[in-house]
């Protein structure tokens, strides 16, 4: 069974800049979360779309949007980067619990 | 608010030498309490759920139990491949998983 996969393992980019980070979940599965996990700073919870709608969302601002298509596969956009937002973003999925991680996106702000 | 607290942030062992990590935590309606493994570069590996009091779960070399405010990781007889960043989380009401900092676990031959 193939495990979360997310594209692309490593993004750099500019402060500024637009970033789209992309998620496919296990099959079968319909809940897509997203968390930031920054140095020193933890899994910090961002996102979490079921069945194509956005269910809560953590401490995070408005920048940091996202969406979850039909197929249930989802894309986090992080608009007008800044340096700070340099962290690895992981995505995670479930049918239930438990919460199934990939092994994120590395995105880097120069 | 949720919150997790893991001890130690660090703990290096020799090989065979048992110990216990330990996350203390504090959330509304408790619904599950998670351990995950963490190698560099990857993303976390689910290794347990617990949903009450008294619960305990094995695999392998660790056994989490849990109380009504913490959750201990046991590792018996630790190997180097245990060598990770393990991780608890717990979910509450608003469904959403809190993340601890995590321990750092390092096992000498």
């Amino acid at each position: 069974e193939a495990g979360v996969t997310q594209s692309p393992t490593h993004l750099i980019k500019t402060r500024g800049q637009q970033a789209t980070l992309r998620c496919s979940p296990i099959s079968g599965h319909t809940s897509v979360y997203w968390y930031q996990q920054a140095l020193g700073l933890g899994l910090q919870f961002l996102l979490w779309y079921d069945e194509g709608e956005e269910r809560n969302r953590g401490n995070f601002p408005p920048r940091f949007s996202g969406r979850q298509f039909p197929n249930y596969s989802s894309e986090l956009n992080v608009n007008a980067l800044e340096l700070e937002d340099s962290a690895l973003y992981l995505c995670a999925s479930s049918l239930t619990q438990p919460q199934h991680f990939g092994d994120g996106t590395r995105l880097s702000i120069l | 608010e949720d919150q997790v607290t893991q001890s130690p942030e660090a703990l290096r062992l020799q090989e065979g030498e048992s110990s216990s990590l330990n996350c203390s935590y504090t959330v509304s309606g408790l619904r599950g309490l998670f351990w995950y493994r963490q190698d560099p570069g990857k993303g976390p590996e689910f290794l347990f759920t617990l949903y009450s009091a008294g619960e305990e779960k094995e695999k392998e070399r660790l056994k989490a139990t849990l109380t009504k405010k913490e959750s201990f990781l046991h590792i018996t007889a630790p190997k180097p491949e245990d060598s990770a960043t393990y991780l608890c989380a717990v979910k509450g009401g608003a469904q959403k998983l809190v993340f601890g900092q995590g321990t750092r676990l390092t096992i000498n031959p």
